[in-house]
């Protein structure tokens, strides 16, 4: 069973206008959450992440909030640009977990048309 | 810094040959991982090294093996490859015991079985 679900495999967002991407999980013993971001042909890189003591975090233009008690996480991206073309993965970590191991949902593929 | 690295990029073996994908670090951490991507599935995780010199089994760990060489080579060797493992494997590593969980991604090795 899924324990970190994006049930959006794909969203489409015009230039300058917000892309908002969604995340749930089923573990409540997840602690800290982070979003990835991968071009085609090339590794994940991190792009900003959450520990489960706040409900939200802001790195310029991406900023994720989190709702413990939905066991929801959102990525805002303000404004979108075409460079943010790229598929999005959700993370999740336990504390105290086997050594700091994530555990991804499937990916969102985001496009932001010029 | 490389940061994280992978050899080969491509592969194509044939149903029971073998071989050995390498991973190196050179950021000093003291964790690394072997994930794998299929289309439509998040990264899961097959193998992974909380130090050097332990090695714990992940998600989908059947029909490989790893070795921690030291502190910054990870291998994962298919001893006898199947169809079943086509896949893009991604080599991962990161700091853990001070709260960061940020994994850092190597490029990934596309591998075809024939």
């Amino acid at each position: 069973d899924q324990q970190v679900k994006q049930n959006s495999p794909s969203l489409s967002v015009q230039e300058g206008r917000i892309s908002i991407l969604n995340c749930d999980y089923t573990n409540s013993m997840f602690d800290y959450f982070l979003w990835y971001k991968k071009y085609p042909a090339e590794g994940p890189t991190f792009l900003i992440s959450i520990s489960s003591i706040k409900d939200k975090n802001e790195d310029g233009r991406f900023t994720v909030f989190l709702n413990k008690s939905a066991k929801h996480l959102s990525l805002h991206i303000v404004p979108s640009q075409p460079g943010d073309s790229a598929v999005y993965f959700c993370a999740a970590s336990e504390y105290g977990g086997s050594q700091g191991n994530l555990i991804f949902g499937k990916g969102t593929k985001l496009s932001v048309k010029p | 810094n490389a940061g994280v690295t992978q050899t080969p990029k491509f592969q194509v073996l044939k149903t029971g040959q073998s071989m050995t994908l390498q991973c190196a670090q050179d950021m000093n951490h003291n964790s690394m991982y072997w994930y794998r991507q299929d289309p439509g599935m998040g990264l899961r995780l097959i193998y992974y090294s909380a130090s050097e010199g332990t090695t714990d089994k992940g998600e989908v760990p059947n029909g490989y093996n790893v070795s921690r060489l030291n502190k910054r080579e990870f291998s994962l060797r298919l001893e006898s490859a199947a169809p079943s493992q086509t896949s893009v494997y991604f080599c991962a590593s990161s700091v853990t015991g001070t709260g960061a969980y940020e994994q850092y991604f190597g490029p990934g090795t596309r591998l075809t079985v024939t």
